[in-house]
């Protein structure tokens, strides 16, 4: 099994451009998170679907964050404008969840490392 | 409320040594737990979980870690250090909260350092 696949692993832009962080899930999984890790705050949960749903999205730092997820394989994460306090490593997870939160194992990709200059 | 707590922040140990990494959790309800790692520039791997059943779960590489309810702990140990094993470790718990939906909440981590 390929495992969770993230692109680009490495961006590097400038302030105020758009950012699309890309995932594909582990086939047949049907929830996918969307976290966030930096050394100040550590691993943050951003938001997470529950079979192409979004249920939780409590966590999205505001609204320059969206995210979505147009089929069960795919979903992108979305920065726009950038600013450099966006800079962390963005990671997308998937499992066999529910929609109360029970979410089983994750399945972690490589992460995407962004730098916001 | 749900809470994990990693009571060190960085373990340092030399090869052929045990390993002790600590956590502590706060749950209203039965909560299933679980250890990951993440090793440098990758994503976390799941080591081991405990989900009501036996209370030793041994997970891949050597490592374990025993649920104990009465100290509300899920300490994560290996009996001997490889070079391999230096990493970065999560504790997790997962649970139903009091207002009945699940969370999921992650440790700070503890860095583990193994010297030659």
């Amino acid at each position: 099994d390929a495992g969770v696949i993230q692109s680009p692993r490495h961006e590097v832009t400038e302030m105020g451009q758009e950012v699309t962080l890309r995932c594909k899930p582990i086939s047949g999984h049907n929830s996918l998170f969307w976290y966030r890790q930096t050394m100040m705050r550590g691993l943050e949960l951003l938001i997470y679907f529950n079979n192409n749903v979004p249920i939780d999205d409590s966590g999205m730092p505001e609204d320059r964050f969206s995210a979505k997820m147009p089929n069960a394989s795919f979903s992108t994460l979305k920065i726009q404008p950038s600013e450099p306090r966006d800079s962390a490593v963005y990671f997308c997870a998937s499992s066999f969840g529910d929609s109360g939160g029970n979410t089983g194992e994750l399945f972690f990709g490589e992460g995407s490392r962004l730098t916001v200059l | 409320a749900q809470s994990v707590t990693q009571l060190d922040s960085h373990v340092s140990v030399s090869e052929g040594t045990p390993v002790l990494l600590r956590c502590n959790y706060s749950s209203s309800y039965s909560p299933s737990l679980f250890w990951y790692v993440q090793h440098p520039n990758k994503g976390l791997q799941l080591l081991l979980k405990y989900t009501s059943a036996a209370t030793l779960v041994k997970g891949i590489n050597g490592f374990e870690a025993e649920f104990k309810k009465s100290e509300t702990s899920f300490h994560l140990t290996k009996p001997s250090a490889h070079m391999s094993d230096a990493a970065e470790y999560f504790c997790v718990v997962s649970g139903r909260g009091n207002t009945g939906g699940f969370k999921t909440i992650f440790g700070a981590g503890t860095r583990l350092f193994v010297k030659a």
